[in-house]
């Protein structure tokens, strides 16, 4: 069974650091595509980032308003993928979701969540 | 940056109705768009890809359509668990982009 669990959110001051992780299982993790997508309280799906499958995650792809202070990665022998969240904003606020990315590059599994609240 | 838009925002229908939401891309995809459906505090599911491929484990009651830039999902007879949150995806290209979502409501 495919299980996708993320963790490391929690409350932080604007300005600070978090990082979140993504813990794969069920499936060989280093053959596919991996995103994290967030969901601001009460608003829609923002697509945040996208690693390649590759060791050392070969190409890495960001949405304008994170570029520049995330960093996505994967330790392809743990089977985890990583969100390095740098000067956190309050507009960072969000549930942030791990998603595998399966047929034609939809997101076929989605971790649970895990809240990010960026307020001093 | 391609950009998705829905319509409509919200509908509210009836347990058996037809329902047909639209996703408009302001620039062609050709067939790489995903649709979703979400439930309040839960992770979105996967319902469509490749804009008229049904994921596995989804009732045949869910349809998608369109290639290009008009894409359209269609629930063809409304269930009591189908009221939830619609999103369309595109996967085209980088930076991916969703649709503001249409939220199906129960009249």
């Amino acid at each position: 069974e495919v299980q996708l669990l993320e963790s490391g959110g929690g409350l932080v001051q604007p300005g600070g650091s978090l990082r979140l992780s993504c813990a794969a299982s069920g499936f060989t993790f280093s053959n596919y595509v991996m995103s994290w997508v967030r969901q601001a309280p009460g608003k829609g799906l923002e697509w945040v980032s996208a690693i390649s499958a590759s060791a050392g995650g070969g190409s890495t792809y960001y949405a304008d308003s994170v570029k520049g202070r995330f960093i996505i990665s994967r330790d392809n022998s743990k089977n985890t993928l990583y969100l390095q969240m740098n000067s956190l904003r309050a507009e960072d606020t969000a549930v942030y979701y791990c998603a595998r990315k399966g047929s034609v590059r939809a997101d076929d599994y989605w971790g649970q969540g895990t809240l990010v609240t960026v307020s001093s | 940056d391609i950009q998705l838009t829905q319509s409509p925002s919200f509908l509210s229908a009836s347990v058996g109705d037809r329902v047909t939401i639209t996703c408009r891309a302001s620039q062609g995809i050709s067939s790489y768009l995903a649709w979703y459906q979400q439930k309040p505090g839960k992770a979105p599911k996967l319902l469509i890809y490749a804009a008229s491929t049904l994921q596995s484990g989804v009732p045949s009651t869910f349809s998608g359509s369109g290639s290009g830039t008009e894409f359209t999902l269609t629930i063809s007879s409304l269930q009591p668990e189908d009221f939830a949150t619609y999103y369309c995806q595109q996967v085209n290209s980088y930076p991916i982009t969703f649709g503001p979502g249409t939220k199906v409501d129960i009249k």
